[in-house]
């Protein structure tokens, strides 16, 4: 089966400290790609980063970072530093191509909540 | 400005009056896709389209219908619509390129009420 499993519904930090966000995926397939969105209060779903599977390197693009574990079927990201505009629901998502590209899974989210 | 349109934004309906939602893109892109999104339930596909006359469903297809006649519009229709699809709908489309996947780029959202 394909799936995607955000363990945390919801995660509340105060300004300034680190959140990591969990996202473990399970796929039949050798070839996939994995996705994190943002969806801040407004309503909008905004990409954050791609990765295909054959692509292991972590990625850090300012204070965000991912941590990509096949081992461990596990796509993580990271905020360092929260500010409260993090204050968003993030996704993490999979496509694959068992039947045909095209089908993407979504997780159920994982709502951040910044404090100051 | 490059982007995905929806309309309408905000629809109140009744059980069994049928509706549809377009969704527009100006970009050119092959990959065009509805979603729904429920609380805890994040967003789930409805019906994707990798071209003009192709389409395909998702994992949550019943109740809907879409058609592709044109690259750049995909709507969704819902033929008698019941109280189980009140949801905020999304369209998005991609540029795929051959064996690859890029981002998908989300419109704002139809937010539908079915009483």
């Amino acid at each position: 089966a394909q799936k995607v499993t955000q363990a945390q519904t919801e995660i509340s930090v105060v300004e300034k400290e680190d959140v990591t966000l969990d996202c473990v995926y399970e796929t039949r397939d050798t070839t996939y790609y994995l996705f994190w969105y943002k969806q801040p209060p407004s309503g909008e779903l905004v990409f954050l980063i791609r990765r295909n599977s054959f692509d292991e390197q972590n990625e850090i693009s300012g204070r965000y970072s991912w941590n990509f574990q096949k081992s461990t079927s596990s796509f993580n990201f990271t905020i360092t530093a929260s500010q409260v505009v993090d204050s968003a629901v993030y996704f993490c998502a999979l496509s694959y191509a068992t039947d045909s590209w095209g089908k993407f899974q979504f997780g159920a989210g994982t709502q951040v909540v910044v404090t100051p | 400005e490059a982007q995905v349109t929806q309309n309408p934004r905000y629809l109140i309906t009744v059980t069994g009056k049928k509706l549809t939602v377009t969704c527009s893109q100006n970009m050119n892109h092959e990959y065009m896709s509805w979603y729904r999104q429920d609380p805890g339930l994040g967003l789930r596909q409805i019906y994707y389209s990798m071209n003009v006359e192709v389409t395909d469903k998702g994992d949550v297809p019943e109740g809907y219908k879409v058609s592709r006649k044109e690259k750049r519009n995909f709507p969704l229709i819902l033929e008698s619509p019941s109280p189980n699809q009140t949801s905020l709908y999304f369209c998005a489309s991609s540029p795929r390129t051959s064996g690859s996947y890029n981002e998908q780029f989300f419109g704002p959202g139809t937010r539908l009420t079915v009483l």
